[in-house]
C-alpha cells in the first residue's frame, strides 16, 4: 500500500506570494491533517479534515487555510508569504478521526521563503 | 494546558547502551501518547504507543513507561544501535480529535 504522498517535495517562494501544497492520503483514509515543523516551533498542528469538513484547526493566522475533496486529497495554501512561513510541512492521514486510528506521515513539502 | 516538554534535548549513547527520553504533559485530557522517529528527510514515523490505563509498553527493543499519576512518561531503547539515530517526538492525544501535540524532540547520536 502506498504511503501519504506530498508533493512537491520543495518549493521556493517569495515574499508575499501563495502557494499550495498538496497531499495525497494512503488509500482509504478518510482524515487529513497537516502539521508546520520548524527547528524552534517544533510539530505544530495546523489543521484535520474529515469527509471534506475541517474538523479542527490550530492557532495559525487566516493566510493558513485547506481544503479536503471527495476522494480524500487535501490541498493547503499559504497567501501573502512572510519569511517566517519557510518551514517542512507534513500532511499526515489516519483511517478516521479519533486515538483508535494511528496517524501516518508523508515526508513533507520543504518551504523557503525568501 | 496543552504543551508535552521533552527531555533531552539531545542524547549520545554507545551502541549497545540503554537511550532514556523522557516527557511530561499537562492536559489530563490526554489518553493517547506516542512516540514518533524521524530521519532526516523523512515524515515522522510511528515508533509506539500507549493508553494511560496501561504502566509499560514493550515492542522489540523499545518500551514506554507511562506514570498517570505524576503526568510522566518515558522511551527506553535497549540495546541501542547506529541506526537508531534519529530524532524522536512523544506526543500526546485527546479523546475525540486526530490532533497530536508534540515534544519539541530528542536528537538522538549512537555512536559505533
Amino acid at each position: 500500500k502506498a504511503g501519504v504522498t506530498q508533493t512537491p517535495r520543495y518549493l521556493i517562494k517569495t515574499r508575499g506570494q501563495q502557494v499550495t501544497l498538496s497531499c495525497s492520503p494512503i488509500s482509504g483514509h478518510r482524515s487529513v491533517s497537516w502539521y508546520q515543523q520548524t527547528p524552534g516551533q517544533g510539530l505544530q498542528f495546523l489543521f484535520e479534515y474529515f469527509s471534506e469538513t475541517q474538523r479542527n484547526k490550530g492557532n495559525f493566522p487566516g493566510r493558513f487555510s485547506g481544503r479536503q475533496f471527495s476522494n480524500s486529497r487535501s490541498e493547503m495554501n499559504v497567501s501573502t508569504l512572510e519569511l517566517g512561513d519557510s518551514a517542512l510541512y507534513l500532511c499526515a492521514s489516519s483511517q478516521r478521526t479519533g486515538n483508535n486510528s494511528p496517524l501516518h506521515f508523508g515526508n513533507g513539502t520543504r518551504l523557503t521563503v525568501t | 494546558q496543552q504543551q508535552v516538554k521533552q527531555s533531552p534535548q539531545s542524547l549520545i549513547v554507545q551502541k549497545g547502551g540503554i537511550s532514556i527520553i523522557n516527557c511530561a504533559y499537562e492536559n489530563t485530557a490526554f489518553d493517547y501518547f506516542p512516540w514518533y522517529q524521524q530521519f532526516p528527510g523523512k515524515g515522522p514515523a510511528l515508533l509506539i504507543a500507549i493508553r494511560p490505563d496501561v504502566s509499560e509498553k514493550k515492542e522489540g527493543r523499545f518500551t514506554i513507561s507511562f506514570n498517570k499519576s505524576a503526568k510522566q512518561f518515558s522511551l527506553h531503547i535497549m540495546d541501542s544501535q547506529p541506526g537508531d539515530s534519529a530524532t524522536y517526538f512523544c506526543a500526546g492525544l485527546n479523546s475525540g480529535y486526530s490532533t497530536l501535540t508534540f515534544g519539541k524532540g530528542t536528537m538522538l547520536l549512537v555512536s559505533p
